[in-house]
This record gives structure tokens, sequence and C-alpha cells, in this order.
């Protein structure tokens, strides 16, 4: 199993700009999370979907952030317009209900915004 | 609600001595708990997991944790360090029972490991 794969590792954009990150879970997973991690806030949970379904975006910080899951496959986290406070480590985690496996996580996208 | 502090943001041990990260926790309903690790640049790892079986879970690279519910604490021990230990260290809880749950993450203690 080649694990949670998310591309790029790193991306540096100029502010306003529309970035997107993405993601492929571990096959046969129903549930897939985005989180930001920065030093000030630690790990954020920012959205989770079950069977390709939104279910919790209540961690989206603002509108300028959007998530997709179209297919059980790939799911992709859009941020437009780019803010330097963006910048963090955007990771990508994947699960199966089993009375608590616990997550799988990517390696993570390095987001620099300047 | 739920949530999990993680006493000290950094703990420093010497290569072969007790590690012990501190972690406690707040939950409405009986929790699942987990311990993960991050090695830099890397994603966060698995150690181990409490999932209302035994309370002492034996994980990964030597560590065990140990559930005590009268002290809403679920503490990360390995009786001797390594070099290879240093790393951030985050404890994590959910809701346990039959409906999934969110993980709600501590913010992490850094290990560092003096040879």
């Amino acid at each position: 199993d080649a694990g949670v794969i998310q591309s790029p590792r790193h991306e540096v954009t100029e502010m306003g700009q529309e970035v997107t990150l993405r993601c492929k879970p571990i096959s046969g997973h129903d549930y897939l999370f985005w989180y930001r991690q920065t030093m000030m806030r630690g790990l954020e949970l920012l959205i989770y979907f079950n069977n390709n379904v939104p279910i919790d975006d209540s961690g989206m910080p603002e509108d300028r952030f959007s998530a997709k899951m179209p297919n059980a496959s790939f799911s992709t986290l859009k941020i437009q317009p780019s803010e330097p406070r963006d910048s963090a480590v955007y990771f990508c985690a994947s699960s199966l209900w089993d009375e608590g496996r616990g997550y799988t996580f990517g390696s993570g996208t390095r987001l620099t915004v300047v | 609600a739920q949530s999990v502090t993680q006493l000290g943001s950094h703990v420093s041990v010497s290569e072969g001595a007790l590690v012990l990260l501190r972690c406690n926790y707040s939950s409405s309903v009986p929790p699942y708990l987990f311990w993960y690790v991050q090695y830099p640049n890397q994603g966060l790892q698995l150690l181990l997991k409490y999932t209302s079986a035994a309370t002492l879970v034996k994980g990964i690279n030597g560590f065990e944790a140990e559930f005590k519910k009268s002290e809403t604490s679920f503490h990360l021990t390995k009786p001797s360090a390594h070099m290879s230990d240093a790393a951030e260290y985050f404890c994590a809880v959910s809701p346990g029972g039959t409906s999934y749950g969110k993980l709600t993450f501590g913010q992490g203690t850094i290990l560092t490991v003096h040879p």
C-alpha cells in the first residue's frame, strides 16, 4: 500500500494566487480529513468527508478555502485568493471506521505564500 | 465536547533514561485515545491507541501508555530512550462507541534525547 499521497510536497506562491492541494487516500478508506499545522495553532481540522460527502467543515477558516472529494480516490483543498497567513503545512489523512483504528497521514504539503 | 492537554511542550532526556510524556483528556463520552509521532518534515505516524480494551497499551518502538479513567490521563512512556526517539509527539482523543468521531489533537511535545 502506497499510503496517503499528497501533492505537491512544497508550494510557493504569491499572495492573491489560487492554490490547489491534492490528496489520494488509501484505497478502501471511507473517511478523509484535511488538517493544517502551524507553530501558533498546532494541528487544526479543516474539514472531513465520509464516503465522499463533506460531514464537518466548521474548521474551514473562511470562504477563501474550499474542499472537494469527487470520488473515493481523490480530494482537493483550494485556497483562492491565497494570503501570507495561509502559510502552513497541510496534511491529508484517511481512515476506515473500525472502532478507532486511527488515521493514516500523508507527508503533507508545505505552503508558503509570499 | 472533547479536548486534550499535553503537559510540557518540550521534554529533554538522556539516552537510556525513562521517557514520560503526559497527556490529560476531557471527553463527555468514553473516549478513544491515541499517541502519534511526527519526525521532521514528515506526517504523523500512529504509535498506539486505546479503544476500551486493555488499559495498558503497547505500541511500536517500545512505547506504551496507560489509560487511567480516574485521572483522565493517558501518559506515554518508554523505559529507555534512544536517539532515534527524538521527535514531536501528539496525544489525541475521539469519542468512542458506535459513532465515528473526529480526532482532537493536543499541542504536541517535542522530545529531545541527549547522548
